[in-house]
Parts: C-alpha cells; structure tokens; sequence
C-alpha cells in the first residue's frame, strides 16, 4: 500500500534552476528515503535521511525531514539535462518494506 | 559486491499465457527479497516479500504468485496472465546500506 504523496506531480524547469519537491507520509516512521526512476527503468537510491535528523546533504541534493508535520522534501540544486527522471520517496514498513509515494516527475528543460 | 539480476528486460505475452520473471542476487546471503510492480505513471505497489527460501508473504491478493526455490533466487509467476497484469516489475533485495532494485521487466499483456 502507498502512503507517501509526493507534491508535486509533475515538475518542468530550466536547467541550472533548483528542483524542490515534497513528500507527506501518514505514520511514524524510523527513516525516510528518496530514489530516482530514469524512465522505465530501475531505480536508483538517492538519500536515506533518519527520524531523528531534519536535514542531510549529499553533492547537490538536500533532503529535509519534518517529523511533527509528516513531510520531507528534496531539493536539486543547479540542475542539469540528466537530473529528468522520476523521483520518489519511500518509508519503511513493518518486514521492512518500503512504502511508496507516487512519484514526482522532473523534467529539465535544456 | 553485491549485485541484483532481474531478466527479462522487456516482455511482450498473451492474455491467458504463463509469466515467470526471475531475481537472483550475488554476493550475500539470506538477503530480504522483494517484488514490485509499477503502473504507468504511478508509485510502486508491493507484491511479495520473502525472509528466507519456501517463505513468501503477499501484499495484495491477485493473479500473480511468488517462489523463492533457493536462497538468492525470487521468482514472480502467473498461470493465465491478465491484461490488468501490465506493468513494470521491480526486484529488489534490502542490505544493510538500504534497498537495491534491478534494473526491470517491462511486461505488456496483449
């Protein structure tokens, strides 16, 4: 079952512009993680950001973590051409499976 | 290194027909084994789950079945396919640095 949502569903912006996008879950979670889908294909894990962090850094990636209002959000800085995908974020259920938004589209316009 | 193979890439089969995607993972042992299936343009549904051989959990009831005949080895199987039955399928094993996909079958039931 899902119950991550991510806002928004689709994004388009011009390259070298930053990418935000948000995620809402529903229940209390250990950590939250966020994963890149280049179209039709697998996917790729970008950052895994824990319940007792609000936000961590990796290369030109942000991830912030609000665990009283259920949200976190990913923040592409300078974004490039190959940054188009589809990007998701997931938390951990019980027999720790990942549970699943339904995906924020980037597009990065050249 | 540990390292996911999923095959076929893409798959093309009639409605009524047999499916029978295969996962097998290399360099770890006992790994949790997982299937995923993708809907356009949506988030990821699990389907199955596996701890151990012989020990498959489902998700969501439906007209697939999973085996795990040996330790990394996850097979996803249909009798009689049906045309609800498209979809993009993930699997994925979750080591001890988070979750790692293979790379998908497209599958289109015609």
């Amino acid at each position: 079952s899902q119950q991550g949502e991510e806002d928004p569903q689709a994004l388009s912006i011009q390259e070298g512009e930053n990418a935000t996008m948000n995620c809402s879950y529903k229940t209390s979670i250990n950590n939250l993680q966020w994963y890149r889908q280049n179209s039709g294909r697998g996917l790729v894990h970008l950052i895994l950001i824990r319940s007792n962090e609000r936000e961590k850094h990796s290369g030109r990636l942000r991830v912030t973590l609000d665990t009283s209002k259920k949200s976190s959000s990913l923040l592409i800085t300078a974004s490039r051409a190959a940054d188009t995908a589809s990007y998701f974020c997931a938390t951990l259920g019980s027999n720790y499976q990942l549970i699943w938004g339904a995906g924020t589209k980037l597009i990065i316009k050249p | 290194s540990q390292t996911i193979h999923q095959w076929p890439a893409t798959l093309v089969q009639p409605v009524g027909s047999p499916l029978s995607l295969e996962c097998t993972v290399e360099g770890t042992s006992n790994p949790n084994l997982y299937w995923y299936r993708q809907a356009a343009g949506r988030g990821l549904q699990l389907l199955f789950y596996s701890v151990g051989i012989g020990q498959i959990s489902s998700e969501v009831p439906q007209n697939l079945s999973a085996s795990r005949p040996q330790d990394r080895q996850f097979i996803l199987s249909s009798k009689k396919l049906l045309l609800s039955d498209s979809g993009f399928y993930l699997c994925a094993w979750r080591g001890a640095g988070g979750y790692t996909f293979g790379s998908g079958t497209r599958l289109t039931v015609v």
